[in-house]
């Protein structure tokens, strides 16, 4: 693992249902990242949080819902999603402001059904 | 804010061979510029970086230069193995004021027999 461990890895849900992903990371960092990644945007930011903090929500919809209760964990929740929300969901970690040891989870691979 | 094009989208080369892909952005503050490979069904791995106070650096048969005047950046890879098949990101920060890398839209590198 690289310090960043994302759960689960994989996840099927029906478009009414209500999951999480959860992202945890050991490196001392104070910045995370969620990332969409699919076959028509490969990066595609959607939230940034800093100290726990907000501090870039990217026009995501409202079916998705960030979480960060502190500088180590940092949560997706998702409600009501579409087909077009498969896609592969990363989340990042590094110390803010520096882009220095930007470090990716291994995702997780979600399919709405 | 930042803004990142990368070329080409997609680039075939034979085992042995060399492989450039080539990296723009728009901000002139930006000031590291990592580059990230992430084969397939695994996440973004960091595989080298350049700050602004440096033109070229090298690590075994992967090169990045930088042309701070023209605002490019690119990855040479020489003597290309199959192992190095796998799709490329360029990123920029400017680490002074930014929260997060800017990531250009990849480039799937195919290396044949």
């Amino acid at each position: 693992e690289t310090g960043v461990t994302q759960t689960p890895r994989h996840l099927v849900m029906g478009m009414t249902n209500k999951k999480s992903l959860k992202c945890e990371q050991h490196l001392g960092h104070n910045a995370m990242y969620w990332y969409k990644q699919s076959a028509k945007k490969p990066l595609e930011l959607m939230f940034v949080y800093n100290f726990k903090e907000q501090t870039e929500n990217n026009s995501v919809p409202s079916r998705f819902s960030p979480e960060c209760p502190n500088s180590s964990h940092l949560f997706l929740h998702l409600h009501t999603l579409q087909p077009e929300d498969s896609a592969l969901y990363l989340c990042a970690s590094s110390l803010p402001g520096q882009g220095y040891g930007y470090t990716f989870g291994s995702g997780t691979r979600l399919t709405v059904v | 804010g930042e803004n990142v094009e990368q070329h080409p989208s997609t680039l075939s080369v034979q085992e042995g061979d060399s492989a450039v892909i080539k990296c723009t952005y728009s901000d002139s503050a930006s000031n590291y510029f990592p580059w990230y490979k992430q084969e397939l069904g695994k996440r973004p791995q960091l595989i080298i970086d350049i700050r602004s106070n440096v033109g070229e650096k090298k690590d075994q048969r992967i090169a990045v230069t930088l042309n701070k005047t023209a605002k490019h950046f690119s990855l040479h890879i020489t003597e290309t193995q199959p192992e190095d098949s796998a799709v490329y990101f360029c990123a920029a920060i400017n680490t002074g004021t930014a929260s997060k890398l800017t990531f250009g839209t990849g480039t799937r590198l195919q290396v044949t027999l």
